[in-house]
């Protein structure tokens, strides 16, 4: 069975500071990697997902995240975050190359940008 | 439609009754899933669609769980005798892929038992 673990529940950050959310992953077998983002009142979008190739993917709004096969992480990075980051963000996991499996999400981790 | 749709956005029902919630996908998207999120958790797989396949429903919890989908359209999550400890927001997504393409998100049903 895979799980998804977010070690933080929540990071409250200030304004223009960068971010790293944590996510690690357990699976017994290859993986595909999402995050999804949800802004208040707002549907779950996706934000980058990880499907094969270059470790390092970049996604909407500056966000990026690096897949670490040996640390079974995949953590989404920021630079710098504006005001409008403040939203709540699920890392999801599936099984690679098996189509129509279910992602399976993390608890969440709330970023609270402030000025 | 342009986006996944459901209805109603909330709904407050009292322990023991039955309660529908409906998810309206993408037009043209084959697959189909129900999530439910409670409160401070993650989401929680409870059941997938994929064309005209027999259903994943190894999500739901109680067999007071059902949903049905008609072909490639409308889906309804029926609860039968609610509980409290059903209140939770159930979340819809539909996709065209499967999960490699990444899913569509309603904005959920909020249910309130009472």
């Amino acid at each position: 069975a895979q799980s998804v673990t977010q070690l933080d529940s929540q990071v409250p950050v200030f304004e223009e500071a960068p971010v790293e959310l944590r996510c690690n992953y357990s699976s017994s077998v290859s993986v595909y990697l999402f995050w999804y983002v949800q802004y208040p009142n707002q549907g779950l979008q996706l934000l980058l997902k990880y499907l094969s190739g270059s470790t390092l993917v970049k996604g909407i709004n500056g966000f990026e995240a690096e897949f670490n096969k040996s640390q079974t992480s995949f953590h989404l990075r920021k630079p710098s975050v504006h005001i409008s980051d403040t939203a709540e963000y699920f890392c999801a996991v599936s099984t690679a190359n098996q189509a129509g499996t279910a992602l399976i999400f993390g608890k969440g981790t709330t970023l609270s940008v402030s000025s | 439609g342009a986006g996944v749709s459901q209805s109603p956005s909330n709904k407050v029902t009292e322990k023991g009754k039955d309660v529908e919630l409906r998810c309206d996908p993408i037009s043209g998207h084959t697959a189909l899933y129900w999530y439910r999120q409670r409160l401070g958790q993650g989401l929680e797989f409870l059941i997938y669609f994929q064309g005209n396949s027999a259903p994943d429903k190894s999500g739901l919890p109680s067999d007071r769980f059902s949903a049905e989908r008609t072909g490639e359209s409308v889906s309804t999550l029926t609860i039968q005798r609610t509980q409290q400890e059903d209140s939770a927001v159930y979340l819809c997504a539909s996709s065209s892929q499967g999960q490699i393409y990444g899913y569509t998100f309603g904005s959920g049903t909020r249910l309130t038992v009472v």
